[in-house]
């Protein structure tokens, strides 16, 4: 089972800011927290992954809380083209991917 | 680089036949990944792979077999199709060395058993 806990569904309207929450309660400490979306009839893709400091790249920016037990991903602009469903991990590398049910995001024009 | 690519794309079977649907990357990566995707679903892990000669059962792997002689390859094979694996099928690879990070999902075979 997937050890990450997200809400099922969220809805933003375009061209505003995202917050995507994710509770890893039972993360270690070597595990790494990854974020990835699944756009509509497409395989998954990796959004962005950090391991304790918040991190950017031209997708999204990652928020990890200090304890390491939340994080949020932050679209800053959604657009259309960010609907999808998406998907948090704690992951250490040395097992599966294993993906919960996610957070499906809704953009409204 | 191709990245990972699937054949066949779509594929209708009747109940009973068997088939594999084939999965190769070109960035050789270590480990290598099936899932499948029911309609509305999420995905679920068949088998995966960390090397050639490796491989390991995930979450539903009952009706599945998988083989890697290859860095490259990692096919998978339906032994006797039945209704219930009808299904879209992911194939995913990664590197395992250094900080594994990033996971490269194919376009998926959509297959349906009639």
């Amino acid at each position: 089972d997937a050890k990450t806990t997200q809400p099922n569904s969220m809805e933003s309207n375009e061209e505003e800011p995202v917050h995507l929450p994710c509770n890893h309660s039972t993360i270690s400490g070597t595990d790494y927290i990854h974020w990835y979306r699944q756009l509509p009839s497409q395989g998954p893709e990796y959004v962005i992954h950090g391991l304790t400091s918040n991190v950017n790249n031209r997708m999204a920016s990652l928020a990890i809380a200090e304890d390491r037990k939340s994080s949020t991903l932050i679209l800053h602009r959604a657009t259309l083209r960010d609907a999808a469903v998406y998907y948090c991990f704690d992951f250490s590398g040395n097992t599966p991917l294993v993906f919960g049910k996610g957070t499906r995001l809704s953009v409204i024009a | 680089n191709a990245g990972v690519t699937q054949t066949p794309k779509f594929q209708v079977l009747k109940t009973g036949q068997s088939m594999t649907l084939q999965c190769a990357q070109d960035m050789n990566h270590e480990y290598m990944s099936w899932y499948r995707q029911d309609p509305g679903m999420g995905l679920r892990l068949i088998h995966y792979s960390v090397g050639a000669g490796i491989t390991d059962q995930g979450e539903v792997p009952n009706g599945y077999n998988v083989s890697r002689s290859t860095t490259e390859d990692f096919p998978l094979r339906l032994l006797s199709a039945a209704p219930s694996q009808t299904s879209v099928y992911f194939c995913a690879s990664r590197n395992q060395r250094g900080n594994p990070y990033e996971q490269y999902f194919g376009p998926g075979t959509r297959l349906t058993v009639t």
